[in-house]
């Protein structure tokens, strides 16, 4: 699996768009970027995820560099409750690789 | 529709017991997964399975075993608990390449 490096921790306004960045420099064509985060000790929550192309879902945005080398997490307009630790992901999307590998996250603390 | 189920959602054992962790899904998911949250900490994989009667070993399975004898059920077995197997433990499911799906967790202390 291609390793991802993420910050440790971020601040964020609440109201402000927060971008979170990651860096994974060594993936392959076939692997997808995948976005989760976990709120409070409670289950990781999916977000986004992509291949190439910038996506956009009801949560976030994802722009992906175009050599796929890094990648950016975008919440438009941060919340309170959005506060929670963020993952990026990188994983195959259909090899023989169906394990989904986790870091330590960057730890998102949005501000009033 | 439930998504991922887990059961008990806290437990204590005493070192030595044994204890089943209960995961069942109805997505029709073929693949399933066990992770381990320690405080502070990153998942860490426990076991897998890419579909009924298929098993495989993921980053930390000593002191676990799992069977998958339907596509629903992923039951965990923790024989002789020890203080370190002391965790909260995650249960997913996803379909192949698709989106994992969690469950909300298990909390086990091991006293």
């Amino acid at each position: 699996d291609a390793k991802t490096t993420q910050p440790p921790s971020m601040d964020c306004a609440e109201g402000r768009a927060a971008n979170l960045p990651c860096n994974h420099s060594t993936i392959s064509g076939n692997e997808y970027v995948y976005w989760y985060r976990q709120i409070h000790s409670q289950g990781p929550q999916y977000i986004i995820h992509g291949l190439k192309n910038n996506e956009t879902n009801e949560m976030a945005s994802l722009i992906i560099t175009e050599d796929r080398k890094s990648s950016t997490l975008i919440l438009p307009h941060a919340t309170l409750r959005d506060t929670a630790v963020y993952y990026c992901i990188v994983r195959d999307s259909g090899g023989s690789n169906y394990k989904l590998t986790f870091g330590k996250g960057t730890l998102l603390t949005v501000n009033p | 529709n439930a998504g991922v189920t887990q059961t008990p959602k806290f437990r204590i054992l005493k070192i030595g017991q044994s204890m089943t962790l209960q995961c069942a899904q109805d997505m029709n998911h073929n693949y399933m997964y066990w992770y381990r949250q320690d405080p502070g900490m990153g998942l860490k994989l426990i076991y897998y399975s890419v579909g009924a009667g298929i098993t495989d070993k993921g980053e930390v399975p000593n002191g676990y075993n799992v069977s998958r004898s339907t596509t629903e059920d992923f039951p965990l077995r923790l024989e002789l608990a020890a203080p370190s197997q002391t965790s909260v433990y995650f249960c997913a499911s996803s379909q192949v390449g698709d989106t994992i799906y969690f469950g909300e967790g298990s909390w086990l202390t091991v006293v």
